[in-house]
């Protein structure tokens, strides 16, 4: 099955710094990377999605980049602010999301430093 | 509506107990998830129901037992359950294509 592998473990930045997380996935067929956000005692949200099709998706201050060729796909954080301390989960699916659930990374515990 | 509801929110049970979790969605999905999540971990995959049929089970203990009764619903059925059991247990849901939709969790300690 796929495995996907993240990191850093934990990141801590400077408010107003940038920060970028990493996630390589084994499956080349694999075909849709979400990201999810997760505060302290809530449920996982998702923050940003990609397909292979592409290969950058951005939303304001948060980017996704994917290689195919080299399996890996990065979350880009810019102008950080307190609000995005939480955990971040990186995510692949073979389906599309849908059929076969998500298979997740360990996750990485931003902080934002005032 | 882009809810998914779970209830309890929080339960707590002893190793002979049988106790139920719920989980509701109104957004016409046909793809419905159990994940287990322990504390600073990812969610882990439990079941998948597509159709209201089973399609995934990743090797689960049979002292879990999912239903889907239809297509809003889906509930996990515990029995026997161990101390390690303990975990939130999200439900999720979705389209095939797209984002997959979580409740709160439901908060389960056996003692």
């Amino acid at each position: 099955g796929e495995n996907v592998e993240q990191h850093p473990s934990t990141l801590s930045v400077q408010e107003g710094d940038s920060a970028v997380i990493k996630c390589t996935y084994s499956d080349s067929a694999s075909n849709y990377f979400p990201w999810y956000k997760q505060e302290l005692g809530k449920r996982p949200q998702l923050i940003i999605d990609i397909r292979s099709n592409v290969g950058e998706k951005k939303d304001q201050r948060i980017a996704v980049t994917l290689n195919k060729t080299a399996k890996h796909f990065s979350l880009h954080i810019t102008e950080t602010q307190p609000e995005d301390s939480a955990v971040y989960f990186c995510a692949a699916s073979i389906s599309g999301g849908g059929a076969d659930g998500l298979t997740f990374g360990k996750g990485t515990h931003l902080i934002i430093q005032p | 509506d882009t809810e998914v509801t779970q209830t309890p929110k929080h339960l707590v049970m002893g190793m002979t107990n049988k106790k139920s979790l719920k989980c509701e969605q109104h957004m016409g999905h046909r793809a419905m998830y159990w994940y287990k999540q322990k504390a600073k971990k990812p969610p882990e995959l439990m079941f998948v129901y597509s159709y209201e049929k089973l399609s995934i089970n990743e090797s689960v203990p049979s002292r879990f037992s999912p239903e889907c009764p239809n297509s809003s619903l889906l509930n996990l059925h515990l029995h026997a359950l161990q101390p390690e059991d303990s975990a939130l247990y999200l439900c999720a849901s979705g389209r095939y294509t797209g984002e997959l939709f979580f409740g709160e969790g439901s908060r389960l300690t056996v003692l």
